[in-house]
């Protein structure tokens, strides 16, 4: 089992609209828990750091549940520009472990 | 952007060969990660340098190994190519304390192909 598990994907949707990637992760000791964006043949940037009494940046919000080991980004209104993979990032002590990603398209 | 460069942006290599890969890390960063991502997958953590010294290693083979120097930059050394050493090679650096040192910044990547 990976240690950070995320939806595959595509996710092909129309603009406008609303979008949720879900992601899970096995070792309880995580400590700290990340959504980054990389756009194609790009390096991964930052989103949005996660916290147990979640957070909201603007159409962006993402939750953690400790107890079931949930990460979740909620896109609201989305935008062509919004197209990219989000990787679910997990930290425990010294490495970054990300999932697999899952590709988002915003479709016109 | 980030702060973060490498260098080169592409390489092509033969199996067997050796490479070594280029970060010169954020202003202010003494800790340098490297990754490798392969194609539809996420970063792999390969090993990280904090003040020239390996800080945690990841489940990659000996022939990868690496360097950091006095000005925090870093090297990424690979000996006997395989063609599965073709991948993304990502470096990122971060502050080793303070509110934001879980925080990784990344380079563009160095992009290797290895026939």
């Amino acid at each position: 089992r990976k240690e950070v598990e995320q939806d595959p994907g595509p996710f092909n949707v129309p603009e406008g609209a609303t979008v949720a990637f879900n992601c899970t992760y096995s070792n309880s000791a995580s400590q700290s828990f990340f959504w980054y964006r990389q756009d194609c043949r790009k390096e991964p940037k930052l989103l949005m750091s996660v916290y147990s009494s979640g957070n909201e940046d603007g159409r962006f919000t993402a939750q953690l549940n400790r107890a079931s080991q949930y990460i979740s980004l909620l896109i609201r209104d989305s935008k062509l520009s919004d197209s990219a993979t989000y990787l679910c990032v997990v930290n425990r002590n010294t490495p970054l472990v990300f999932g697999k990603g899952t590709r988002l398209s915003v479709i016109a | 952007e980030t702060g973060v460069t490498q260098s080169p942006t592409h390489l092509i290599k033969t199996r067997g060969q050796q490479v070594t890969l280029r970060c010169s890390s954020q202003s202010g960063h003494n800790t340098v990660s490297w990754y490798q991502q392969a194609l539809g997958q996420g970063p792999q953590f390969i090993f990280q340098y904090y003040r020239e010294e390996e800080n945690g290693r990841g489940n990659f083979p000996p022939r990868f190994s690496g360097l950091q120097f006095p000005n925090y930059s870093s090297e990424l050394n690979v000996n006997a190519l395989e063609l599965d050493d073709s991948a993304l090679y990502l470096c990122a650096s971060n502050p080793a304390s303070g509110r934001t040192h879980n925080e990784q910044f990344f380079g563009p990547g160095t992009r290797l192909t290895v026939l």
